[in-house]
């Protein structure tokens, strides 16, 4: 088991520029979510999907984030245009949920730097 | 809805010394608890978890038990390891919500040798 691989682990880009996280989720996991960390807030989901589809992306901050799972093996997490206030850990974690106590598996993280 | 609440940190202990990282609840069902443990450069892991009341979860030395009439779950270490320097995140994921686990703050752990 690989478990859940994040790239790249560090990005630094300028303000106005397009980011691009990649996930790969445990293979036969059924749920993946984005999370984002900072000491301000701590750990915030972003959006989660099932089965490929986003199921709640209420916690995406705006219109400049956005996901997609094209398939059950991987997922990007866009930030266009970045600003210096998108500095953070960003997470992906996939689980089976094949029952509500299933644990999330989490990747070891992107660490964005926006200047 | 459904949320924890988490002692806040730094704790800083000496190596041997005792551990309790307290975690309280509230959830609108009967929940699952977890602990997940960070370390520095890493993503979140499961340390433990226990699933109904009076359970017991623990792992590498932790310890936490399901108290339903105090709503808490606490963890637990009878000797703490520099190398147990982390951050503890103490989580829910409820039948009775959106079985998206809600996570505590988390609790920072300096252990000095």
């Amino acid at each position: 088991d690989a478990g859940v691989i994040q790239s790249p682990r560090h990005e630094v880009t300028e303000m106005g520029q397009e980011v691009t996280l990649r996930c790969k989720p445990i293979s036969g996991h059924d749920y993946l979510f984005w999370y984002r960390q900072t000491m301000m807030r701590g750990l915030e989901l972003l959006i989660y999907f099932n089965n490929n589809v986003p199921i709640d992306d209420s916690g995406m901050p705006e219109d400049r984030f956005s996901a997609k799972m094209p398939n059950a093996s991987f997922s990007t997490l866009k930030i266009q245009p970045s600003e210096p206030r998108d500095s953070a850990v960003y997470f992906c974690a996939s689980s089976l949920r094949s029952s509500y106590n299933s644990p999330l598996h989490f990747g070891n993280g992107t660490r964005l730097t926006v200047t | 809805g459904d949320s924890v609440t988490q002692m806040e940190g730094p704790v800083t202990l000496s190596e041997e010394a005792f551990l309790t990282i307290n975690c309280t609840y509230t959830a609108t069902g009967y929940p699952s608890l977890f602990w997940y443990v960070q370390y520095p450069g890493e993503g979140l892991q499961l340390l433990l978890k226990a699933t109904k009341a009076d359970d017991k979860g623990s792992n590498k030395g932790f310890e936490a038990t399901y108290r339903k009439e105090t709503t808490s779950f606490h963890l637990e270490k009878g000797s703490v390891q520099v190398s147990d320097s982390a951050v503890y995140f103490c989580a829910l994921s409820d039948a009775g919500g959106s079985y998206i686990p809600t996570f505590g703050r988390g609790t920072s752990l300096i252990v000095h040798p």
